[in-house]
């Protein structure tokens, strides 16, 4: 079974801090999305990253895949209590499978 | 464009009881994929179509679960008969096609077994 392996579970921050969380697999994948998920509400795709190494910025979010195409992180410049949700990394298992990790839930205070 | 469409929004049954939540997804797109997504944790597809018919149903309970896809369009999700650990919110999505692109989720449904 490949797993997606997110971290940290949780995590609480002050506005204005910055913060990584990380998503893991023992598997290679073809490629991996970003998406956050905000109560009573679908996830929402933010990025979809398919090359190794490669980096995408999205105003204060920076997500980088990993050069084996197995792990992937997301940086938050100066998060904003906006950012506040469950961030959800999902990979393209073959040509058409999504497997979602175990999701980063992230507070920020004010 | 009209999002992804879900009802009901909240449904609490009793275990042993039968529920069924309806999908629409968004017009012209091809696939369309069924998540449960147990509180705390990310979703898990259940079942996914390519039009009308099943492209993939491994993670599926079979012996409770059961879901079809009309005319490639609107989907329904039955659960019968509910066991307690159901509980949670079953998701539908829809993409243009299979190979990877963009889902878009809609919002849900909530589902309560006491």
């Amino acid at each position: 079974t490949q797993l997606l392996e997110q971290s940290p579970q949780f995590l609480s921050i002050q506005e204005g801090e910055n913060l990584t969380v990380y998503c893991n697999s023992s598997s290679v994948f073809s490629s991996l999305q970003w998406y956050r998920q905000e109560p009573g509400e679908g996830p929402v795709l933010l990025v979809t990253v398919v090359t190794g190494g490669e980096v995408k910025k999205l105003k204060r979010l920076t997500f980088q895949f990993g050069d084996a195409r197995k792990d992937s992180s997301l940086h938050i410049t100066a998060a904003q209590t906006g950012d506040t949700g469950l961030y959800l990394c999902a990979a393209l298992s073959g040509t058409y499978k999504y497997i979602f990790g175990t999701g980063t839930r992230l507070k920020v205070l004010a | 464009e009209a999002g992804v469409a879900q009802s009901p929004r909240y449904k609490i049954i009793e275990k042993r009881q039968s529920v069924a939540f309806w999908c629409n997804p968004i017009s012209g797109h091809a696939t369309l994929y069924w998540y449960q997504q147990i509180l705390g944790q990310g979703p898990k597809l259940l079942i996914q179509f390519q039009n009308n018919g099943v492209v993939d149903d491994s993670q599926l309970p079979k012996d409770r679960f059961s879901a079809e896809r009309l005319k490639g369009v609107d989907s329904t999700l039955k659960i019968q008969p509910a066991k307690l650990e159901d509980s949670a919110v079953y998701l539908c999505a829809s993409s243009l096609d299979r190979q990877g692109g963009e889902q878009y989720f809609g919002p849900g449904t909530r589902l309560t077994v006491t």
